[in-house]
């Protein structure tokens, strides 16, 4: 199974601030990288698909980048309703394969 | 719009199977796959299986492999989810969502949530 390995775990960070979260796969996944976000209680939303595409109606600071093994999430000036936590998976292989999570919190 | 709406939740005790069931609105059932997703208490996300709308063609994850079965309705859009041989750590929310199947790991939406607890 394709491991993807999510850092960091947590992070503190306050309104405006650059926060970037990275997805390591264990070997190559092309393109086949979501991320998704998710409050406490609600299920996970869909942010960005194939590695890079904005989900409609997901505010453009969300961006994602990388290729092969190594993935990215940046979300460029952090707003109050971001602090949540954020999941990378791969549906290049079976298994399918969620990284571990980050949880954004306040500073 | 697109739209998932799971049955609720359930408690059952060690041993006993499960059923969760997934109802699509908004869109051609059909011509998307659905995905099982779990989360315990506190943990993170589980991939459990898929399945393909129009095929009813199935893959899951080695941790469920021989416990769980997929299916898909289409005469009532609705995909199901049954878990058998429970055992306390199936305790989870179990969570639908619709994807595109084009390996791009496009799964939106998702359906709200159904909390299964396995219990004595």
């Amino acid at each position: 199974a394709i491991q993807m390995t999510q850092s960091p775990s947590s992070l503190s960070a306050s309104v405006g601030d650059r926060v970037t979260i990275t997805c390591r796969a264990s070997q190559g996944i092309g393109n086949d990288l979501g991320w998704y976000q998710q409050k406490p209680g609600k299920a996970p939303k869909l942010l960005i698909y194939a590695v890079s595409h904005l989900e409609g109606g997901v505010p453009s600071r969300f961006t994602g980048s990388g290729s092969g093994v190594d993935f990215t999430l940046t979300i460029s000036s952090l707003q109050p309703e971001d602090f949540a936590t954020y999941y990378c998976l791969q549906d290049y292989s079976y298994p399918w394969t969620f990284g571990q999570g980050t949880r954004v919190e306040i500073k | 719009q697109a739209q998932l709406v799971q049955s609720g939740g359930e408690m059952k005790q060690p041993g006993a199977s499960v059923t969760v069931s997934c109802k699509a609105s908004g869109y051609t059932f059909r011509s998307y796959g659905i995905a099982w997703v779990r989360q315990a208490p506190g943990q993170g996300l589980e991939w459990m299986g898929w399945i393909i709308g129009h095929t009813g063609n199935t893959n899951y994850a080695p941790k469920v492999q021989g416990r769980v079965t997929m299916t898909a309705d289409t005469s009532t859009s609705t995909a199901y989810m049954e878990l058998r041989n429970l055992r306390f750590d199936d305790t989870a929310v179990y969570y639908c969502a619709r994807g595109w199947g084009f390996g791009d790991s496009r799964f939106d939406p998702w359906g709200q949530g159904t909390l299964v607890t396995v219990s004595s």
